[in-house]
């Protein structure tokens, strides 16, 4: 079964990295994710689409501090240089044939 | 640019039939899944069922089978999600989504409709 598991929360400081997991069950390792950042009271945004092979394609307006990577069936996400704005809930999707999109919980971004 | 503009939050009573929208321009609507995806209150995200407007082929999630139907009008450039009879459990924060032509994977997001069902 196609799924994605996520810690539910992290913490960072202000100006410190962060990185994000997303863990695809193990017969679907190579399937590529795609990162949604949801800050508080607002809806989902796009982030970036991460592939086995760690290459990544942005949306619109990303900032370069955003970057996405790949080892195995993990996909991550990292944040660097930490602003407050950045403290959000972070999703991680992934889609295959029948069940066409699949959510993992989410982790919850603390930033201290 | 892209954008997907929701109809405004509802307060419906149990029983009741409701359908939201989901206007969308700056792409072709015809060619582009969209997806609808339910948040109930301090939850992650579901995904409900998405639909192809070019010819309305559309898949729902085993958990949204019978319980909604997505529909799409290609002369308006909108898509839709209704209810013929709300529950309690219906209370949820509703997003529609344009997947990408590269994948099934959301690209664009619509600002949420908040739907509040109470008895």
């Amino acid at each position: 079964q196609l799924v994605l598991t996520q810690s539910p929360s992290a913490s960072a400081s202000l100006g410190a990295s962060v990185k994000l997991t997303c863990t695809l069950s193990s017969q679907y390792s190579t399937y590529a994710i795609a990162w949604h950042q949801q800050q508080p009271e607002k809806g989902p945004r796009y982030l970036m689409r991460v592939n086995s092979d760690g290459s990544h394609k942005k949306g619109d307006g990303i900032p370069d501090r955003f970057s996405g990577s790949s080892s195995g069936a993990e996909r991550y996400l990292t944040i660097s240089g930490l602003q407050s704005e950045d403290e959000a809930d972070y999703y991680c999707q992934t889609w295959g044939t029948g069940i066409r999109v699949v959510f993992g919980g989410g982790t919850t971004l603390t930033v201290l | 640019e892209v954008q997907l503009v929701q109809s405004g939050a509802e307060v419906k009573k149990t029983g009741e039939s409701l359908k939201i929208s989901c206007k969308v321009s700056g792409y072709s609507f015809s060619t582009f899944w969209i997806a609808w995806v339910r948040q109930m209150p301090v939850k992650g995200l579901e995904w409900m069922g998405i639909i192809y407007p070019g010819d309305s082929d559309t898949r729902y999630s085993p958990s949204f089978q019978g319980q909604v139907t997505i529909s799409a009008d290609k002369s308006t450039n909108t898509a839709y999600l209704q209810w013929s009879s709300l529950k309690a459990s219906d209370t949820a924060i509703y997003y529609c989504a344009r997947l990408q032509d590269d994948g099934d994977y959301v690209g664009y997001w619509g600002q949420g409709t908040l739907v509040t069902v109470s008895s």
